[in-house]
This record gives C-alpha cells, structure tokens and sequence, in this order.
C-alpha cells in the first residue's frame, strides 16, 4: 500500500504560467514534507519543505501548500522556466516520532514548454 | 554538487552474482541511508546506518547488507542478486539526530543492471 501518493505521472505546462504539483498521504502519523526535483542521471535534490504545523511555506518562485484535514500537498512554481523541466518527487516523514526514513511517492515529470 | 559520491555510476551483474556499493559521505555526517529506486518508483527505503550501526530497516530481505565506516564512506552488499533488484540506488547522508533523513543529501546513485 502506497502512503504517499503522485497520481499524476506527467504534466505539461508552458513556459511563464504556473505548474501545480499534487501529492497525497494517508499516514496521519507523518509531520513533515519535502519535494525534491530530480534530473536524469543525478541523485534527488532538496527543493522545499514544509512542516505539519504550518499550512504554507514559500521560497522564490515555490510554494508548498499543505491541507491536513484533506492529507494533501501541492507544489506550485510561478513562473515556470524550461529548466524546471525534471521528474519531482514528493516525500513524508514521522519527524517527531523519532529518526525515521523517508516515504516517497512515485514522482510526477513535468515538461515546461518554450 | 551535495558532497555525496556514489561509485561506481553504472554496474551489470549476472543473476545470483554478489554487488557492492559504494558512498562517501559529507564530512562529519554521522548517518547514511540506503534507498533503492526501481524503474517508474520513488526511492524505497533499504536500512540506515548511524555511527558503524544499523538504525533502522525497510522492507528488504537480509541478502540486502551494509557496513558504514568511521571516514565517512559506507557500503551497501546485495548477494544472490535476482532480476528485480535491477534498480538505482541512492545513499543519501545527513548530520544525524533527531530530523533524520529530512536533512539528508543524496548521490547521484549506481544504476545496477542484472542480468
């Protein structure tokens, strides 16, 4: 059973508008967030995260929005750039209930388009 | 550049074959885990080590081993290697305490072909 959940496997976006990123969970336990990015033949990169306690973290041209209630989290990046073109991965991770590994979803690639 | 290396990058190994990996990790981070990535995967977690110990395990069998090293570098062994284990794998170090892998830095990772 799958505890973090990319439903969307691939999006399109043009260049200068907004890509949304979406990412569920089901494990009430988790109390932090990441997104990473990740380009062929490199190892994931930490984007941005987001703690439970907090409903919005912004850097730059990234936010994280997370619902609780709805175990949901989306990345949004305004504008998008051709160089965002890369396969993001969502992840979780029960911080507070000691040092535990994290949980990702299978990724979703996005295409920013000239 | 995260200051993580893994190596070899590309590795083919025939099925029931024995592999190891190799990482190096930032200096002075005490902790380095483990992650396999399967074609069309996120990363799983494969165990963790913490100052030369094992700190926690996944869903992995105990053909899956590792060994971690006071100079930073550790070693992840798959024997008896099976046709699903064809992957990529990540080792990702972190400074260690309480945040665990959510401070965690990651390779570029070894894709291991078996065949």
């Amino acid at each position: 059973d799958q505890q973090v959940k990319q439903n969307s496997p691939s999006l399109s976006v043009q260049e200068g508008r907004i890509s949304i990123l979406n990412c569920d969970y089901t494990n009430s336990m988790f109390d932090y967030f990441l997104w990473y990015k990740k380009y062929p033949a490199e190892g994931p990169t930490f984007l941005i995260s987001i703690s439970s306690i907090k409903d919005k973290n912004e850097d730059g041209r990234f936010t994280v929005f997370l619902n609780k209630s709805a175990k949901h989290l989306s990345l949004h990046i305004v504008p998008s750039q051709p160089g965002d073109s890369a396969v993001y991965f969502c992840a979780a991770s029960a911080r507070n209930s000691g040092n535990t590994p994290l949980v990702f979803g299978k990724g979703t690639r996005l295409s920013v388009i000239a | 550049e995260t200051g993580v290396t893994q190596s070899p990058t590309h590795l083919i190994k025939t099925r029931g074959q024995q592999v190891t990996l190799r990482c190096s990790s930032q200096s002075g981070h005490n902790t380095v885990s483990w992650y396999q990535q399967a074609l069309g995967q996120g990363p799983q977690f494969i165990f963790q080590y913490y100052r030369e110990e094992e700190n926690g395990r996944g869903n992995f069998p105990p053909r899956f081993s590792g060994l971690q090293f006071p100079n930073y570098s550790s070693e992840l062994n798959v024997n008896a290697l099976e046709l699903d284990d064809s992957a990529l794998y990540l080792c990702a170090s972190s400074p260690g305490g309480a945040a665990g892998d959510t401070e965690a830095f990651f390779g570029q990772g070894t894709r291991l072909t078996v065949v």
